[in-house]
């Protein structure tokens, strides 16, 4: 089945400062890749997700960037605020799939 | 407007009880999803309906865990014969569609088991 791995494990940064999480998959027929944010005490909330037929996607200060022949995703935050502290989920999907498979977080620590 | 919505917040149950987790999905949404989230570890899935259709259960860790949604909203997730193991945070998800579309997740019920 999927596997998906994501680095690193924990991240501190200083504010303003950007942030970069990795993620790779093993199931090459995974098409949605969608990253979430989950903050203590609560469930996941999606931030951005990404389809196979798109390489980037930008929203704010949030961007994703997919390689499908590497089967890697990232992550990226730019000018990051304390509030940006939270664990963060990669995901992937199969096409018409039904189940999300989630990388084990990446916790962010954001230091003013 | 509401979000999906998990009750109780909190269970504790002895070693060998019954428990019942409930969800409220979003209203209208045909995807309804469960996930078992160890501490310190992503979600794992546990099962997946369609409107009342239960279409898969492979994540499902024993024939102890049972998920119904008879009526296509509301759903129940059941787990016999509670075991230690079974001690995670159990998250109900939501979707509009049929696949690849954002779901929407409830804060989760965590239950531990003594």
């Amino acid at each position: 089945g999927e596997n998906v791995e994501q680095h690193p494990s924990t991240l501190s940064v200083q504010e303003g400062d950007s942030a970069v999480i990795k993620c790779t998959y093993s199931d090459s027929a995974s098409n949605y890749f969608p990253w979430y944010k989950q903050e203590l005490g609560k469930g996941p909330q999606l931030i951005i997700d990404i389809r196979s037929n798109v390489g980037e996607k930008k929203d704010q200060r949030i961007a994703v960037t997919l390689n499908k022949t590497a089967k890697h995703f990232s992550l990226h935050i730019t000018e990051t605020q304390p509030e940006d502290s939270a664990v963060y989920f990669c995901a992937s999907e199969r096409e018409y799939g039904n189940k999300l498979v989630f990388g084990a977080g990446t916790i962010l620590r954001v230091k003013s | 407007g509401a979000g999906v919505s998990q009750s109780p917040r909190y269970k504790v149950a002895k070693r060998g009880q019954d428990v019942a987790l409930r969800c409220d999905p979003i209203s209208g949404h045909v995807s309804l999803f469960w996930y078992q989230q160890a501490l310190g570890q992503g979600p794992e899935f546990l099962t997946y309906f369609q409107n009342e259709a239960q279409l898969d259960k492979s994540g499902l860790p024993s024939d102890r865990f049972f998920a119904e949604r008879p009526e296509g909203s509301v759903s129940t997730l059941k787990i016999q014969r509670t075991q230690q193991e079974d001690s995670a945070v159990y998250l109900c998800a939501s979707s509009v569609g049929l696949a690849n579309n954002e779901q929407f997740f409830g804060p989760g019920t965590r239950l531990t088991v003594l």
